[in-house]
Formats: structure tokens, C-alpha cells, sequence
């Protein structure tokens, strides 16, 4: 079946730091890939995505380019914020399998001001 | 943007009791709606899939007699988990699929998110 793995655990930057996520995934198909955010006590938002292989998804600063010859779909910032601490979901969804979105563990950053 | 809404956002109920979720989609109209629940610091887990005027296909492990589904309407998906107990405490999100102008039917759009905790 499909799968999602990610960097483990919690990221603890500095403000200003540069920013690495590690998404990498598993599927027979060809997935659209995700990132999404979730802020303590709410649903996860979309936070960026990419359609297809070699796409490359932005948004606020991050992104996260669509590797399929990887199965890669790292997330990265330049310079992180602390208002960007939040859980990141990294999810990919196959245009089969009943279009379901699968998730990885998530990646909770917390930037140290 | 699409904007999907969960009523009601925590619930507070008695053991044995049955509590009802409502999920809508305010501004598109869902030909998918999808229901994950949330332990704390961990990732969603899809307990179901629910397709207007279908019966909700659940995942392995899931009781569908316990965790009844009912998807009436292209705006509206209904969660009720019946004859509650303690271990069904968790956060109840609903995800929303569908078009909604120039969005692809491929976005799937969250809820906030209901938080249930079952004394």
C-alpha cells in the first residue's frame, strides 16, 4: 500500500535558520503530493502541493519540489519564522485507491525565537 | 476558498451516551467527504470514506455500527458515534472533496476539528 515517512519528532531551529523537513514516499501509482499545516487545536490546513513530477510547490516562503526519480518530497525555508511553529503533515494521494489521502507521522517545528 | 465547518467544536458526554458531528461544506458542494480521528501528537487516521447518497466504505478496524455515517446531501456529512466510552475521547476531523469553481476535484479541504470527550 501506499506510505509517507518524514523527519521524526520535533525540529527546533533558531529564528533565521535554514529549514529541512524530509518527506520520502511509497506508492504503485502516480500520487499528487502534499504538505499541510496544523496549528494546535484545529484542522489540518493545505499548505502547499504539487500536481505532478518536477512541480514545485510554494507557499510563504516554503517549498518543496516534486522528485520522482527520488520519491522525495522535502520541505525547505531559507529563514524560518517563529510564527511558522506548527505540525507539518507531509501526504500524498493516488488518482486511484479511491482518491484517499495518505499521511505521514508529522514533523511537529518549533522555532526558537 | 472552500471552506469546510464542524459542529460542534468540543462535546463533552457520558458514558453509554451517543454524540452526533456535523460536517458541511459552506461553499462547494462534496461528492467526497472523508472522517479521520486524531490522538494527541500523533497523525490522522481515515476511519471512513463517504460518498453522497452512499454508504460509507470504513476502514479495517473501524465499527461501522458503532461510528455511523450519513453522507444525505452534497453540503452535509454526519458523524455519530453511538454508545460512547472513554476510549472513543479523540479529536474527530472531516475532510471535504469536490468542485468548487476553479479548485480541481482532487482538493481535499479540513474541518476544525471536534474535540470528544466521552466521562
Amino acid at each position: 500500500g501506499d506510505s509517507v515517512v518524514q523527519t521524526e519528532g520535533q525540529v527546533l531551529p533558531s529564528e533565521g535558520d535554514s529549514l529541512i523537513v524530509n518527506c520520502s514516499y511509497e506508492t504503485t501509482q502516480y500520487p499528487s503530493l502534499f504538505w499541510y499545516v496544523q496549528y494546535p487545536g484545529e484542522g489540518p490546513q493545505l499548505h502547499l502541493k504539487a500536481m505532478k513530477a518536477n512541480d514545485k510547490g510554494r507557499n510563504k516562503g516554503f517549498e518543496a519540489m516534486y522528485r520522482k526519480e527520488t520519491t522525495s518530497f522535502h520541505l525547505e525555508k531559507d529563514s524560518v519564522q517563529e510564527s511558522d511553529s506548527a505540525v507539518y503533515f507531509c501526504a500524498l494521494r493516488s488518482h486511484t485507491n479511491a482518491g484517499k489521502s495518505t499521511f505521514g507521522d508529522g514533523t511537529t517545528l518549533t522555532v526558537k525565537p | 476558498g472552500a471552506v469546510v465547518s464542524q459542529h460542534p467544536s468540543w462535546v463533552i458526554c457520558k458514558s453509554g451516551t451517543s454524540v452526533k458531528i456535523e460536517c458541511r461544506s459552506l461553499d462547494f458542494q462534496a461528492t467526497t467527504m472523508f472522517w479521520y480521528r486524531q490522538f494527541p501528537k500523533q497523525s490522522l487516521m481515515l476511519m471512513a470514506t463517504s460518498n453522497e447518497g452512499s454508504k460509507a466504505t470504513y476502514e479495517q478496524g473501524v465499527e461501522k455500527d458503532k461510528f455511523l455515517i450519513n453522507h444525505a446531501s452534497l453540503t452535509l456529512s454526519t458523524l455519530t458515534v453511538t454508545s460512547a466510552h472513554p476510549e472513543d475521547s479523540s479529536f474527530y476531523i472531516c475532510s471535504a472533496r469536490g468542485l468548487a469553481g476553479a479548485l480541481t476535484t482532487y482538493e481535499q479541504y479540513f474541518g476544525p476539528g471536534t474535540r470528544l470527550t466521552v466521562t
